[in-house]
């Protein structure tokens, strides 16, 4: 059965890199019917689609983030992992990450059950 | 960015009744990257509908998803209790978006 999960460091301070990982079991994330994403939801709102990595290494990032974000994958621990920089307190939210599917059908189908991180000093 | 706009925010029903959520679109989407998530507090996105009504894996047949272009329906035949939730459409063009959610709750 495959499960995702989310690990890094609860609190980040602003200006510093946030860092986290999604570890992938019970099926390769070099599968090559499926890319690997991130999604975060701020305290009480909604969903935003940070980005996804293919296994290849082929990334796609929201335009809105995609200044401050970075996705890389380690197909030897079979994690993909997130790296966001010069946060601000608008980046403190639950991070999910997901398996994405982006073939004739796109949505994200199977999900992590996230971890949160806040930033502050 | 394509904008998707959940109507309405709150849906205020007993279980039993029949629910309908409401998802446009600023730009036209194709039916094949509409998509419809369940959360409920404290929990991951569960995947509802994907292709606009397409049933996820595992999902009863009180949920359906429907509608084109613009406008999209996810209806719920008969709520049950545990379908007290907020609900979330999500879009892909160029990039992939949310709507702002729909929170159904008990009556």
């Amino acid at each position: 059965q495959l499960q995702l999960q989310e690990s890094g460091p609860g609190l980040v301070k602003p200006s510093e890199t946030l860092s986290l990982t999604c570890t992938v079991s019970g099926d390769s994330i070099s599968s090559a019917s499926y890319h690997w994403a991130w999604i975060r939801q701020p305290p009480g709102k909604g969903l935003e689609w940070i980005g996804a990595i293919y296994y290849s290494g082929t990334t796609f990032y929201n335009p809105s983030l995609k200044s401050r974000v970075t996705l890389s994958v380690d197909m030897s621990k079979n994690q993909v992992s997130l790296r966001l920089r010069s946060v601000t307190a608008a980046d403190t939210a639950v991070y999910f990450c997901a398996r994405q599917v982006a073939h004739f059908y796109y949505y994200l189908d199977v999900w992590g059950k996230g971890t949160t991180v806040t930033v502050s000093s | 960015e394509i904008v998707l706009t959940q109507s309405p925010g709150t849906l205020s029903l007993s279980p039993g009744e029949r629910a309908t959520l409401s998802c446009r679109a600023s730009q036209s989407v194709s039916s094949d990257y509409l998509a419809w998530y369940q959360q409920k507090p404290g929990q991951a996105p569960r995947l509802l509908i994907y292709g606009a009504s397409r049933r996820a894996t595992g999902i009863p047949d009180r949920f359906t998803g429907s509608g084109s272009g613009t406008d999209f329906t996810l209806t719920i035949s008969r709520l049950e209790p545990e379908d007290f939730a907020v609900y979330y459409c999500q879009q892909y063009v160029t990039s992939w978006t949310f709507g702002q959610g729909t929170k159904v709750e008990i009556k």
